[in-house]
């Protein structure tokens, strides 16, 4: 079955302990992004890779980091958590032919709590 | 700035009732609009998009969406609402101006109650 697959899809954590998020799609995609979503806000882009060892920021990249080291995984990284960041992250790919018509694969959401 | 914007909080209808969820949208040039649903717990799932062409987008799950330029909106609508219709809706404009980014532009996003 054709997935983005994210974990963990909840976690509680405290202020200053380092987290990762990890993301696979097994669709041979070659975008994937992150995004957070947030009451009233709608969905943000966090960070966006265009290929494997290609990442560039989003719109609210501050206090994230990415890696993108095989195609198939996309990795979101807070070394050092804060509140603000708590937050319902999703992970998305697309194939490169069509990631600028916007038909985007969604995982289903990883609620993180930072304390 | 590009923008999408979704009026309602929230809509309300019964079963069977034709429904409409409204975006309006402010870009320069040509807009690539979109609708994605997310049901409770899951991801968002594409719905429909319009590029070019008909105005009258036809999607999943018996939706379809009319791009009106003049009115600069992208209404989805479905003719006969079901109880399974219940979720977040939210319309999203790809961001024409941040190069080869990919990132769609949403809305804050519009929940959908269908009772019985």
């Amino acid at each position: 079955e054709a997935q983005v697959t994210q974990n963990p899809r909840y976690l509680i954590t405290v202020t200053g302990k380092k987290l990762t998020v990890t993301c696979s799609q097994n669709m041979n995609h070659e975008y994937m992004s992150w995004y957070r979503q947030d009451p009233g806000l709608g969905l943000r882009q966090i960070y966006y890779s265009m290929n494997v060892e290609v990442t560039d920021k989003g719109d609210v990249p501050e206090g994230y980091k990415v890696s993108r080291k095989e195609k198939r995984n996309f990795p979101l990284i807070l070394e050092s958590p804060s509140p603000n960041q708590t937050s319902l992250y999703f992970c998305a790919s697309s194939l490169e032919a069509t990631w600028n018509t916007g038909e985007l694969f969604f995982g289903e959401g990883s609620r993180l709590t930072v304390l | 700035a590009q923008s999408v914007a979704q009026p309602e909080d929230q809509v309300n209808v019964a079963e069977g009732n034709p429904l409409t969820v409204k975006c309006t949208y402010s870009v320069s040039g040509n807009p690539y609009l979109f609708w994605y649903v997310q049901y409770p717990n899951r991801g968002l799932q594409f719905l429909l998009k319009y590029i070019t062409g008909d105005n009258l987008v036809k999607g999943s799950y018996g939706f379809e969406a009319e791009f009106n330029k003049s009115q600069t909106s992208f209404h989805l609508k479905k003719p006969s609402a079901l109880v399974s219709d219940s979720a977040l809706y939210f319309c999203a404009v790809r961001d024409l101006y941040s190069g080869n980014t990919g990132k769609l532009i949403f809305g804050q996003g519009t929940t959908l109650q269908v009772k019985p």
